[in-house]
């Protein structure tokens, strides 16, 4: 059975940098078939999509916050990680991380998040 | 972006109704829609996707439809289980958006 783990501070200071993991057990973070992503949640609002790595390293990032997103992924420890630069309150969220499955064919696949990590709580204050 | 607009924002139903969420996209998303629960403290949990097709495992009284900007899930028979946040989602463009989260309480 395929488990997703979170892993990181759980208070970061604004303007600092957020720095989150996700380790992956069950299963083979280079399998070809999947996208490996972050989504957050903002206490008492909906979900926001922030990123997504391949195996490969390539990355997608949600326009709204690429300035600040370096999403990256090690297969020796079959893991993912996010990195958020310059943080403010607005980033106080729930943080997951998720796999993608691509369903269909072609340059650009609809998908959806099949498995989920537990999430993790990243406070924004001084 | 896509803005993906559910309602209602929350129902409150009894154990054995019949409950109908809607999400409603800013523009076409063809079938590219999926639905997710989410219970309090938890991940949210893959339902549909493909706006219709049930994910393995999930019971059968989850069902979902539509196509171009309009879609329902529908709980035919709810049980205690499923009282939880429902959000769908788009996969038709980057980034990927979600509605806002329709809670179904108990009444």
């Amino acid at each position: 059975q395929l488990q997703l783990q979170e892993s990181g501070p759980g208070l970061v200071k604004p303007s600092e940098t957020l720095s989150l993991t996700c380790a992956v057990s069950g299963g083979s973070i280079s399998n070809t078939n999947y996208y490996w992503d972050w989504i957050r949640q903002p206490p008492g609002k909906g979900l926001e999509w922030i990123g997504s790595v391949y195996y490969s390293g390539s990355t997608y990032y949600n326009p709204s916050l690429k300035s600040r997103v370096t999403i990256s992924v090690d297969t020796s420890k079959n893991q993912f990680s996010l990195k958020l630069s310059s943080v403010t309150a607005a980033d106080t969220a729930v943080y997951y991380c998720a796999r993608r499955f691509p369903y269909g064919s072609g340059s650009y696949s609809p998908y959806y998040f099949d498995y989920w990590g537990q999430g993790t709580l990243v406070t924004v204050s001084s | 972006d896509i803005q993906m607009t559910q309602s209602p924002s929350s129902l409150s139903a009894s154990v054995g109704d019949r409950v109908t969420i809607t999400c409603r996209a800013s523009q076409s998303i063809d079938k590219y829609l999926n639905w997710y629960q989410q219970k309090a403290g938890k991940a949210p949990k893959l339902l549909i996707y493909a706006a219709s097709s049930l994910q393995s495992g999930v019971p059968s009284r989850f069902s979902g439809s539509g196509s171009g900007t309009d879609f329902t899930l529908t709980i035919s028979s709810l049980q205690p289980e499923d009282f939880a946040t429902y959000h769908c989602q788009q996969s038709f463009s980057i980034p990927g958006t979600f509605g806002q989260g329709t809670k179904v309480e108990i009444k």
